[in-house]
């Protein structure tokens, strides 16, 4: 679990805050995700980011905004969210997403539990 | 879209016996599964992986067994432990495709 880190681990905000989600992975890979997982339902994908560029955006509202500076972080913006975006929110990282098969087998973070009032 | 799923959302099980978590997955394509386990609090663990080349694979204490014919997978759990209860989900891709899809999850508990 050290191999990549969360921060913060708890978040509560208000639906007009705006906050940031941190991630960093000490792993030396090239790939990074952010993905929500809420109560009773399965992961569901956010966005990728493969060598510091995003490559998937799967139909996440504007409210959330990723950021990648370099392959080793990555950052979610939040601004103006919805009580139903309260969720654990995980990064993870893999070796190279190109490549495929093993290669792309995920790392997952500890997650933030997020809140919103 | 097709997905995957787990049999048995909650199982319980004694100290000491095995376990076994089933999946069956919908996308008779897919040739690439790995198990992860969540604990509370924590984010997913990878357990173990096996490509749709093998039937079987082995690590410590665990064991995946993969049944192409019937798009079945099973996790299996040796002498379970305190230390193992936590929800478990498979996932599942096309070995040089893009995006894992994930099963809902199968919460373990071990009695003492």
């Amino acid at each position: 679990e050290t191999g990549v880190t969360q921060t913060p681990r708890h978040l509560v905000m208000g639906m007009t805050n705006k906050k940031s989600l941190k991630c960093e992975q000490h792993l030396g890979h090239n790939a990074m995700y952010w993905y929500k997982q809420s109560a009773k339902k399965p992961l569901e994908l956010m966005f990728v980011y493969n060598f510091k560029e995003q490559t998937e955006n799967n139909s996440v509202p504007s409210r959330f905004s990723p950021e990648c500076p370099n392959s080793s972080h990555l950052f979610l913006h939040l601004h103006t969210l919805q009580p139903e975006d309260s969720a654990l929110y995980l990064c993870a990282s893999s070796q190279d997403r190109s490549s495929g098969g093993a290669a792309d087998t995920q790392y997952f973070g500890p997650g933030t539990r997020l809140t919103v009032l | 879209g097709e997905s995957v799923g787990l049999h048995l959302p909650t199982l319980s099980v004694q100290e000491g016996d095995n376990s076994i978590i089933n999946c069956a997955y919908s996308n008779s394509a897919s040739d690439y599964f790995i198990w992860y386990k969540q604990e509370s609090g924590k984010g997913p663990q990878f357990i173990i992986d096996i490509r749709s080349n093998m039937d079987k694979r082995q690590g410590q204490r665990v064991t995946v067994l993969l049944n192409k014919t019937v798009k079945h997978l099973s996790l299996q759990i040796a002498a379970t432990q305190p230390g193992d209860s936590a929800v478990y989900f498979c996932a599942e891709k096309l070995y040089y495709g893009q995006n894992f899809v994930f099963g809902p999850g199968t919460r373990l508990s071990v009695l003492p």
